[in-house]
């Protein structure tokens, strides 16, 4: 079983849509970060976060520690918003995990 | 550009050949990362510094790899003896402050080694 998982693997959704990706991780953690990987393969941290909400733009991050779960929520979606999230934790045993990533394609 | 630099971006070596990454970091950052993403994956955890010193390794980090970071700046990643299975994209981070783990993390572009 893998430390962080990730829900959908895939998923489309129309331009202006609201969309949610969730991810739960089983270990400890001192932060929860939220990238965005191009198919450039170049890597954008979004989000880190350990407790709370944040926002930015059209972003929303959220995290329930006592549940272990994130979700990352974007607003009034547009095609240049396509690209892979990855949810990645820092356990606090100083290692990180990674998700396996979501695959968003915004279609005009 | 002060972002974090990789080099080379792309490397394609025969098997059992020696390869070596280098990564810079933002200048002020005292922490650097290296993982590893193979296709279809998401990026796994190899080993990080604190300025010069390699706190952490993660047991995917075989005898064949070593990583270094002689003066707490640049950092080298080394493959010996290459095996199809290292064919991956190695990304480097890095990140600063006081937080430790809980910083920000800043990509470089990567280096996808290719191994024939």
């Amino acid at each position: 079983k893998n430390e962080v998982e990730q829900s959908p693997q895939n998923l489309t959704a129309q331009e202006g849509e609201f969309i949610t990706i969730n991810c739960s991780y089983s270990v400890g953690i001192s932060a929860l970060h939220w990238l965005q990987q191009h198919p450039g393969g170049g890597i954008v941290s979004l989000f880190m976060l350990s407790s709370g909400k944040k926002k930015h733009g059209r972003l929303i991050a959220t995290i329930n520690i006592q549940e272990k779960h994130s979700s990352l929520h974007i607003t009034a979606s547009h095609p240049r918003d396509s690209a892979v999230y990855i949810c990645a934790v820092s356990s606090t045993g100083n290692q990180f995990y990674f998700g396996t990533g979501t695959s968003l394609t915004v279609i005009p | 550009d002060t972002g974090v630099s990789q080099n080379p971006r792309h490397k394609i070596t025969k098997r059992g050949q020696n390869v070596t990454f280098r990564c810079d970091p933002i200048s002020e950052h005292n922490r650097l990362y290296w993982y590893r993403q193979t296709l279809g994956q998401g990026p796994e955890f190899l080993t990080y510094f604190q300025n010069e010193a390699q706190l952490e390794k993660s047991r995917l980090l075989s005898d064949r790899f070593s990583a270094e970071r002689p003066k707490g700046s640049f950092s080298t990643l080394e493959i010996q003896r290459t095996e199809q299975g290292d064919s991956a994209m190695y990304l480097c981070a890095s990140s600063g402050g006081a937080g430790g783990s809980t910083d920000t993390q800043y990509f470089g572009p990567g280096t996808r080694l290719t191994v024939l």
